[in-house]
Formats: C-alpha cells, structure tokens, sequence
C-alpha cells in the first residue's frame, strides 16, 4: 500500500546543470500535481497532470521549467539551466479522480543548486 | 494577497493544553484541507472539510469551518510533544483541482 513516491530525496545540482525529479502517484491515481515549498513559506503550486496531458500549468514558470506525465512510468518535472532561486522543496501529490480533490502528498525532493 | 492566510504564525504551548489555528480565504471554494508537515518532511492530510459542512471531527482534531465569514479553525486538543509541526490550510475553488496553501502556522509544544 506504497504512498505517493519521490526521487531523488535531495539533489544537488550546480548552476546551469539540468534537474529531473521524478513522481509516482498512488496506486489507483490517475491525477499528479507538482508544488514548490520555499523555506518558510507554504506551498505554491506549479502544475496538474493526468495521463499524457497537462490540464493547469498556471503555476509554472514560462522559461525553463516542463513538466509531464507520460502513459507509463512516473511523472517528471525538469529543470533546465538551474539558478539558485531554483532551491526549494518540490512535492508531488496525487488524487484518485477528478472532483476529489484529496490530495496526498510525497515525501518531497530538496533541490539545492550551488 | 494569498489565499488561505493562517493565524497565528507561531504557536508555543504547554503539552496538554488545546491548541488552535485559524486559517481565513478569500475566494469561494469547494472544499478546505489541513495538512500538517514536520520539519523537513512532507505533508500530511489531517481532515477535509466540504462547503456545506460546518464541523468534522477527527480523533483529537476538530475542524470548524464558516463560509459566510470565509475562515475555518483548527482545534487540536489534549496536545502532546508530536503533534509539534507546521500546520497549513489549503483550499481548492470551484472549478480548480489545485489546492491554494497559506503561511502556516508553526506549533510548539513544549513538555
């Protein structure tokens, strides 16, 4: 009864390098969704997915950040160029279908780009 | 300003004593969530409250929420020393599948 999967947990990446991070949703859950978690902050959210299609990227920045969530394997948020406003906690949720918007959470992947 | 704006930032009190968040938002929406989040760690979800519910309860949780006043309290009673984390509201509006987060409110109970 896996929960909502992450890797890697911590990453460190050096300015201009590439970062994936990479979701696997709840068995059973077909809806991702990416957050990013500022220290000190709450969670701002980046982008929703379903299978092969992107529904809501208004959190996404325009340059640099992609996102997506093909028919098999894990969902992959990708980072291009990393700067170091960059750093954060990325979370992955998942939810079973839409309208039900109980979302559960990963375990988190920490970015630090030196 | 952000959606889902908690009160109090910081919250120290004694184990045993009752604890409570309030968590106001602006937007009408379709349902509230607390989430509690340990230092580090990722979230948990605690409890969901719909619109049209005004009170859940959920063993020493209980969660109000007044939607003519736009805000919705935590109560965390009889606290003990693990229930020391950073608790967040976060709400979805009608139409939307993201969940909008507040500031959080970051409990310390001390022994």
């Amino acid at each position: 009864n896996a929960g909502v999967m992450q890797n890697p947990r911590h990453l460190v990446r050096r300015r201009g390098q590439e970062a994936r991070l990479r979701c696997s949703p709840m068995k059973g859950h077909s809806h991702v969704y990416w957050y990013r978690q500022l220290p000190e902050e709450g969670l701002k959210f980046m982008v929703y997915l379903q299978k092969e299609n992107i529904i809501d990227e208004s959190g996404m920045p325009k340059e640099r950040f992609s996102a997506e969530f093909p028919k098999e394997g894990p969902s992959i948020l990708r980072i291009q160029q990393v700067v170091r406003g960059d750093s954060a906690a990325y979370f992955c949720a998942s939810s079973q279908e839409q309208g039900i918007s109980e979302q559960y959470f990963g375990p988190g992947t920490r970015l630090t780009v030196t | 300003s952000q959606q889902g704006e908690e009160d109090p930032q910081a919250l120290s009190i004694q184990e045993g004593e009752n604890a409570t968040m309030n968590c106001s938002y602006k937007t009408s929406i379709n349902n509230l969530q607390w989430y509690r989040q340990n230092s580090g760690r990722g979230l948990v979800h605690l409890i969901l409250i719909r619109s049209n519910e005004r009170e859940k309860h959920s063993g020493r949780l209980r969660v109000t929420l007044d939607t003519s006043k736009k805000s919705s309290s935590l109560l965390i009673t009889a606290s003990r020393a693990a229930d020391t984390a950073s608790y967040f509201c976060a709400t979805d509006e009608w139409g939307a599948q993201k969940l909008v987060f507040g500031q959080g409110t970051r409990l310390t109970i001390n022994p």
